[in-house]
């Protein structure tokens, strides 16, 4: 079975500075990562993606994650915050062998002016 | 350009109601899915369809039910509802979980049970 950790249910930055949000994940088999924002009332939208390809991907909105394994981590970043980037931030782990995604409980970003 | 539509998108019920939260997508997706959300419990799965026809359970599946008559719609039903079930629903579909592919979400249904 797979899971993720996010690490910091709650993240505050202020505007310009670093964005560092946690996922750590467990799988038997190679994993397929996701990343996805959530603002208020509204559904989940795909930042980016990991499907085995660069271990360095690429984003919307000046997001980025790197995959590495041996740490099992996929943490996101973005250089420098924006008061638009406020919102609900999921990790979650898929496989090719199962049926399932599996998501963590979520960071909520906030960004101080 | 739809994507995925869930209707209604706000509900109260009463204990012991019964009703069904739509879902409908465009996109020929075979996956489909519904997820619960709530605070501090990220995305809870329900029951998803790997295609017409087939359904299965997944994390909390106890007092829903869901059937898949068609590629498009993916309707999830709450048999008699408890306030426990108060929630935000969302339906989600994807061309294929083994090959990678992201999961798209509708905006959610959010329901209240008196």
């Amino acid at each position: 079975a797979q899971s993720v950790t996010q690490l910091g249910s709650h993240v505050s930055v202020s505007e310009g500075a670093l964005v560092l949000l946690r996922c750590n994940y467990s799988s038997s088999v190679p994993p397929y990562l996701f990343w996805y924002v959530q603002y208020p009332n509204q559904g989940l939208q795909l930042l980016l993606k990991y499907t085995s390809a660069a271990t360095l991907v690429k984003g919307i909105n000046g997001f980025e994650a790197e995959f590495k394994k041996s740490e099992t981590s996929f943490h996101l970043t973005k250089p420098s915050a924006h008061m638009s980037d406020a919102a609900e931030y999921f990790c979650a782990v898929s496989t090719n062998t199962g049926n399932q995604f599996y998501f963590g409980t979520g960071t909520s970003l906030t960004v101080i002016p | 350009n739809a994507g995925v539509t869930q209707t209604p998108k706000f509900q109260v019920l009463k204990t012991g109601q019964s009703m069904t939260l739509q879902c409908a997508q465009d996109m020929n997706h075979e996956y489909m899915s519904w997820y619960r959300q709530d605070p501090g419990m990220g995305l809870r799965l329900i029951h998803y369809s790997v295609g017409a026809g087939i359904t299965d359970q997944g994390e909390v599946p106890n007092g829903y039910n869901v059937s898949r008559s068609t590629t498009e719609d993916f309707p999830l039903r709450l048999l008699s509802a408890a306030p426990s079930q108060t929630s935000v629903y969302f339906c989600a579909s994807s061309y294929s979980l083994g090959s990678g592919q992201p999961q798209h979400f509708g905006d959610g249904t959010r329901l209240s049970i008196l």
